[in-house]
């Protein structure tokens, strides 16, 4: 069965920390993606890497990094957390293609930042 | 970038059918119509997807209007587990891979 997991469901940082948050997936896919979701915003998209060490920006990649140095691993970095990056963060993956493709979200890391 | 339009919410009684609408007024001949859901609690999953004709699969069938400007997901017996926000979704040509999604409809399902 698709299976995509991500480190934490629930992490509270100060601010100023520098904030990891994992993701991997066991379908061998090529994409992955990293979104947050806020009330009222839906999701929106930080970023996506389509393959190894590629990684384009998506709708929102201020104040955010992003890391692929294996195919099954994505990582989001928060350089430096702020308040204003409190959220739900969702990882997920899909095979390449972009018309058809589905993607398999993680169950979501929620992220307070003090 | 087209847009879907779809009502904020939306309730059903168990065991009954259901029609989910969302309009897209301005889809492009090449984007396809996709729907994902999302229970409680935990990440989107992909229910169904389509182009011009209408999808059936084990979760929900998609009827498209033959103008494709708007969609229905059905479901065809509701459960308590169907309670969950649904998001219409046009996956976008000059997106790549993203999916861009709106405010979905929040489904309440009564016992």
């Amino acid at each position: 069965d698709v299976k995509v997991t991500q480190s934490s469901r629930y992490l509270v940082k100060r601010t100023g920390e520098k904030v990891f948050l994992e993701c991997v997936q066991d379908m061998d896919h090529e994409n992955m993606f990293w979104y947050r979701q806020d009330p009222g915003l839906g999701l929106r998209l930080i970023y996506f890497s389509y393959d190894v060490k590629m990684k384009e920006k998506g709708d929102i990649p201020e104040g955010y990094s992003v890391s692929r140095e294996k195919k099954e691993r994505f990582s989001l970095i928060l350089e430096s957390a702020s308040t204003n990056q409190t959220s739900m963060y969702l990882c997920a993956s899909s095979l390449p293609g972009y018309r058809t493709d589905t993607q398999y979200f993680g169950p979501g890391t929620r992220l307070t930042v003090l | 970038d087209a847009k879907t339009t779809q009502p904020n919410s939306m309730e059903s009684n168990e065991e009954e059918p259901v029609h989910l609408p969302c309009n897209h007024s301005t889809i492009s001949g090449t984007d396809y119509i996709h729907w994902y859901r999302q229970l409680p609690s935990q990440g989107p999953e992909y229910v169904i997807h389509g182009l011009t004709s209408n999808v059936n699969n084990r979760m929900a069938s998609l009827a498209i209007a033959e103008d494709r400007k708007s969609s229905t997901l059905i479901l065809h017996r509701a459960t308590l587990r169907d309670a969950a926000v649904y998001y219409c979704i046009l996956r976008d040509n000059n997106a790549g891979n993203m999916l861009t999604f709106g405010g979905g409809t929040r489904l309440m399902v009564k016992p």
